[in-house]
């Protein structure tokens, strides 16, 4: 069974400061997708990546994709009040087993004014 | 171009009660993933379709639980003889290709809730 381990659960910080969270498995997946959940929606997907080593970044998230393909990082700089959301990772295994993404079960992120 | 549609938001049922929750992928997507999302858990994968079959329902419970998705119309889930466990977030997500690796886009998800 693949597992996303996220962290932190939970993060509470001021508007302007930097944070980074994690995406960690013991797997290896052929590709990881972000994703953010507003309350009430369905997850929005911010940028997928599949090179190990890989860097994105969208704007203030800078997204990296560990060398070996099991973890992932997200960091946002100077966060902004509306960056406040559940921010999800997701792995797509590669060779058999489920086609469906496994998820984390996320990180809860408010950014206070 | 619109995105995944699914309906209805929200649902109401009564224990024993069949529930019907529809998805319409995205335009040129012809692969379909449903999710569940129960309170304070992660998304579960739960199956995935094309166009009239059934790729992987691994994570489909055994009984009550079917999928499918017609040449025509959109992809549904059913359920049936529902119970409060049912009561969660419903999510479907569609892509262009299906081949690993892929993109998912979600719909906004379907709140079953089991009276």
């Amino acid at each position: 069974t693949q597992l996303l381990e996220q962290s932190p659960q939970f993060l509470s910080i001021q508007e302007g400061e930097n944070l980074t969270v994690y995406c960690n498995s013991s797997s290896v997946f052929s590709s990881l997708q972000w994703y953010r959940q507003e309350p009430g929606e369905g997850p929005v997907l911010l940028v997928t990546v599949v090179t190990g080593g890989e860097v994105k970044k969208l704007k203030r998230l800078t997204f990296q994709f560990g060398d070996a393909r099991k973890d992932s990082s997200l960091h946002i700089t100077a966060a902004q009040t509306g960056d406040t959301g559940l921010y999800l990772c997701a792995g797509a295994t590669s060779g058999g087993g489920a086609d469906g993404l496994t998820f984390g079960k996320g990180t809860h992120l408010i950014i206070q004014p | 171009n619109a995105g995944v549609m699914q309906n209805p938001r929200h649902l109401v049922r009564r224990r024993g009660q069949e529930a019907r929750l529809r998805c319409s992928p995205m335009k040129g997507h012809s692969h379909v993933y449903w999710y569940r999302q129960l309170p304070e858990e992660g998304l579960k994968f739960m199956v995935y379709l094309q166009k009239e079959n059934i790729i992987d329902e691994s994570g489909m419970p055994k009984e009550r639980f079917s999928a499918e998705f017609p040449k025509e119309g959109p992809s549904i889930l059913r359920i049936q003889q529902v119970v409060r466990g049912d009561s969660a977030a419903y999510f479907c997500a569609s892509s262009p290709r299906g081949r690993r690796p892929d993109t998912q886009y979600f719909g906004p998800g379907t709140r079953l809730t089991v009276l």
